[in-house]
């Protein structure tokens, strides 16, 4: 079955660390989004790429970074300049054009030791 | 930028009883209202969309309604199911890649 696979699970991160979240999608999808979920609170857009090689700053994209080497992969850093990372992250893809409903993982859950 | 409200928070029905969830957006170039329904632990999954020259659509026992002029579109769901129970965003696009505005969710109970 296709779909969005988020690596791993659980993840915890020491004070100073950089950590690199995994997303694989085989829907053989253009578009991949990187979200951040808080409780209480919606989804906000970290980073979004359209294509291969190419991505843009979402709304919350300062303590990130990402990479779009591979049209199935999406993996995103969250690095030490992140200073609150503790959070529910959810990769997403869609296909191109406008207003495409977007597939969601099963998110990562990154916690601060 | 685009700014969505949706209430209520929390909402609890009976099993078998009607489930109403309202969002409201600013931007009246929105175009494009995607549903979805977040059980725990796992990420959203696409419930229903409505785009902004239909304004109504149903599956089964979920239907979205749309007012462009007001601004706002709601979520139905009849005959609700144990099964039912879970977080629900609303979002707003007004096309492009960057610009989903989601909702803050609500929660919604279905006591059997």
């Amino acid at each position: 079955d296709g779909g969005i696979t988020q690596s791993p699970k659980y993840l915890f991160r020491k004070e100073g660390q950089n950590v690199t979240l995994s997303c694989e999608q085989n829907l053989n999808h253009d578009a991949m989004y990187w979200y951040r979920q808080d409780p209480g609170q919606g989804l906000r857009l970290i980073y979004y790429s359209q294509i291969v090689n190419d991505f843009q700053k979402g709304d919350i994209a300062e303590g990130y970074s990402v990479s779009r080497e591979k049209k199935e992969s999406f993996p995103l850093t969250v690095t030490s300049a992140q200073k609150n990372p503790t959070a529910f992250y959810l990769c997403a893809s869609s296909i191109q054009g406008q207003n495409q409903p977007q597939h969601f993982g099963d998110g990562t859950r990154l916690s601060i030791l | 930028g685009e700014n969505v409200e949706q209430h209520p928070s929390t909402l609890s029905v009976q099993e078998g009883d009607s489930a109403v969830i309202k969002c409201t957006y600013s931007d009246s170039a929105s175009n494009y209202f995607p549903w979805y329904k977040q059980e725990l632990g796992k990420g959203p999954q696409l419930i229903i969309d409505i785009r902004s020259n239909v304004g109504e659509k149903k599956d089964q026992r979920i239907a979205v309604t749309l007012n462009k002029t007001a601004k706002h579109f709601s979520l139905h769901i009849t005959e609700t199911q144990p099964e039912d129970s879970a977080v629900y965003f609303c979002a707003a696009s007004i096309g492009g890649y960057q610009k989903v505005t989601f909702g803050i969710g609500t929660k919604l109970q279905v006591i059997p």
